[in-house]
Formats: structure tokens, C-alpha cells, sequence
């Protein structure tokens, strides 16, 4: 089983849809969460970040975690074309080391 | 833009060949990743440095190697290339090993190995 699972999409939505992205993870022991958006040939780039359980805000995004069922979203309000890319989930435990990307979501949002 | 510059942008390469790969992580931040990125297989952990010193290692083969310099640059160096190395290597910095701190990406090196 892998440490933590994303569908890989594509998702495909029209312009000012609210888009839900997912993850899984197997292990209680992660405390970290992240959310990162690349774009084609690009690095990942951070869009948000947390460890405590609930929804944290930035903007358009919230991000959401459910400790108790090993479960994060990310959630795209009022969706833009420009925000199609890849989105990957990212999960690290409390001692550091690696950070572990699920697979990433394509999305595209359409005109 | 994220501040972690990795170069060359592109490399490509015949089998059996040796590359560097160099990163310069943002200004402040003492730790460094190297992540590979394949279409199959996702962002794969390679190896994290802190402050010079190896603190995590991933699934890097023996093929690879890593160091990070005093002045926290770093370079990856794959030897004896396959035609299975081609992929996007990333590099990322932050400023602690662990917690919250989170990562940034540089926008990577794309080897191609012929």
C-alpha cells in the first residue's frame, strides 16, 4: 500500500466551478500536510501548508484535514483557467526527512 | 519564483555517461532535497542534506551521489547513466530538516539519456 494516495484525474471543470482535490495516507504518524500546484515544466510550487486537523484558508484555497480519517482535500473556489496544472499532496512525518508526494491531480479548468 | 536555482535547465547525455547536477538553495534555508520525477512514477525522494550533512536517505541508487557544500550549495552526480535515468531532477531547500517547515522547488533538470 502506498503511503499516501491521490487520483491521478484528469478532472476537467468550467471556469468558476468549485474544484475538490483528495488524498489518503496510511500513517497516523504523519503531522504535516502539504499542497503544491505545477505547472508543465515547472517545480512544484507551495500553495499551502498545515498540521493541525480543520480547514485553513488562503485566498480562493482552503485546505482541509481530517486526522481521524487519515484524509486531506483542497478545495478551489471561483476556478480560474490559469489555476490547470498538476496539484500533488505532500505528507511528512513530525521527524523530518522526506517529504512524500502522492502521484498529483491534472486539472483543467475550462473557458 | 522560489529562489532555488538549479542548473543546467537540460542535459542530455549517452549511456554509460557522468553528469552533475547543481543546486543553490534559497538564501537562509540550510537544508536541501533532491527529488526524481518520472511520468510513472511520480516525485521520488533521492537524499536530504542539512547544513552539509546527510540527515534522510531515499530510494537513490548506488549509481548516484550527493554532497552539500559549506556554502550550502549542493550537487548530484549520476554515473554510469541508463536509458532509465531520464527524468526531471528537482532540488528544494528549507530552512529546518523537519516539522512545518516546508519545502521550494527549483524548476529542475531535465535529463535526457540516449
Amino acid at each position: 500500500q502506498k503511503e499516501v494516495e491521490q487520483d491521478p484525474g484528469p478532472l476537467s471543470v468550467p471556469e468558476g466551478a468549485i474544484v475538490s482535490l483528495n488524498c489518503t495516507y496510511s500513517n497516523s504518524a504523519f503531522q504535516y500536510f502539504m499542497w503544491y500546484r505545477q505547472y508543465s515544466r515547472k517545480g512544484p510550487e507551495l500553495l499551502m501548508y498545515t498540521y493541525s486537523s480543520g480547514n485553513k484558508e488562503d485566498g480562493r484555497f482552503t485546505a482541509q484535514v481530517d486526522k481521524s480519517s487519515k484524509y486531506i482535500s483542497l478545495f478551489i473556489r471561483d476556478s480560474q483557467p490559469s489555476d490547470s496544472a498538476t496539484y500533488l499532496c505532500a505528507i511528512r512525518y513530525n521527524q523530518g526527512g522526506k517529504l512524500i508526494f502522492g502521484q498529483g491531480t491534472e486539472l483543467s479548468v475550462k473557458p | 519564483d522560489s529562489g532555488v536555482t538549479q542548473t543546467p535547465k537540460h542535459l542530455i547525455t549517452a549511456t554509460g555517461q557522468r553528469v552533475t547536477l547543481r543546486c543553490s538553495p534559497r538564501s537562509g534555508d540550510l537544508s536541501v532535497y533532491w527529488y526524481q520525477q518520472s511520468l510513472d512514477q511520480g516525485l521520488q525522494f533521492l537524499i536530504q542534506y542539512y547544513n552539509g550533512e546527510e540527515r534522510a536517505k531515499g530510494n537513490i541508487l548506488e549509481r548516484f551521489s550527493a554532497q552539500q557544500f559549506p556554502d550550502l550549495h549542493s550537487e548530484l552526480n549520476l554515473s554510469s547513466l541508463e536509458l532509465g535515468d531520464s527524468a526531471l531532477y528537482f532540488c528544494a531547500s528549507s530552512v529546518e530538516f523537519q516539522g512545518d517547515s516546508p519545502l521550494h522547488f527549483g524548476n529542475g533538470t531535465r535529463l535526457t539519456v540516449t
